[in-house]
């Protein structure tokens, strides 16, 4: 597709719940990034993916958050063990080498019950 | 660390000029000035960037001071569908790795009638 796709666009989980949040970036991108927006607050960033390169995992705010991408396209974001301060927009972003800037996904709206 | 400062909030009558500023007084050299924004409940939305030249494109145009330590958003004639949150970034674009975004809480513009 055109643009950065997500899914799902909504996800409602009980706590201890474990869920999985997908991002399909633009094709040919190389860089790939999660943030997540709480509640009337900035983006945070999550984990950045750069190619090849083992991925900066930095931002990434418990041992309950792991991301991985395969074959250097789709991500996966997972979270384990869902409590209710995980609840937020989790946002995907990609960019080429040469980008003028990221494209953002619409997000996924995680609320965890 | 956001590495730039905005106002909270600005206001614009329609058609009007929106000027957005931001001071980045820790700008190095190789950091480029990126501007998003977001509408309510969408993903944050590429503007326009710049080094240290002025820049401007279809959508504003980006005015960065000699010293580089600001520099200023402007959208020539606002409409009621600028209302959105205005982030002002810095970030490295430079060498085979792109630099994260840092994003602080924003300029929330609101364009009245």
């Amino acid at each position: 597709g055109a643009g950065v796709s997500q899914s799902p666009s909504n996800k409602v989980t009980e706590k201890g719940k474990d869920v999985e949040l997908r991002c399909d970036p633009i094709s040919g991108h190389t860089a790939l990034y999660w943030y997540r927006q709480s509640l009337g607050q900035g983006l945070e960033f999550l984990i950045y993916f750069q190619g090849n390169s083992a991925p900066d995992k930095s931002g990434l705010p418990s041992d309950r958050f792991s991301a991985e991408r395969t074959g250097g396209s789709v991500s996966t974001l997972t979270i384990q063990r869902t409590q209710q301060e995980d609840s937020a927009v989790y946002l995907c972003a990609s960019s080429s080498i040469q980008g003028n800037g990221y494209t953002f996904g619409s997000g996924t709206r995680l609320t965890v019950v | 660390d956001a590495k730039t400062t905005q106002p909270p909030s600005m206001d614009c009558a329609e058609g009007r000029a929106a000027n957005l500023p931001c001071n980045h007084s820790t700008i190095s050299g190789n950091e480029y000035v990126y501007w998003y924004r977001q509408i309510h409940s969408q993903g944050p939305q590429y503007i326009i960037h710049g080094l240290k030249n002025n820049e401007t494109n279809e959508m504003a145009s980006l005015i960065i001071t000699e010293d580089r330590k600001s520099s200023t958003l402007i959208l020539p004639h606002a409409t009621l569908r600028d209302t959105a949150v205005y982030y002002c970034i810095v970030r490295v674009d430079r060498g085979s790795t792109l630099g994260r975004l840092y994003f602080g809480r924003g300029t929330q513009l609101t364009v009245w009638p």
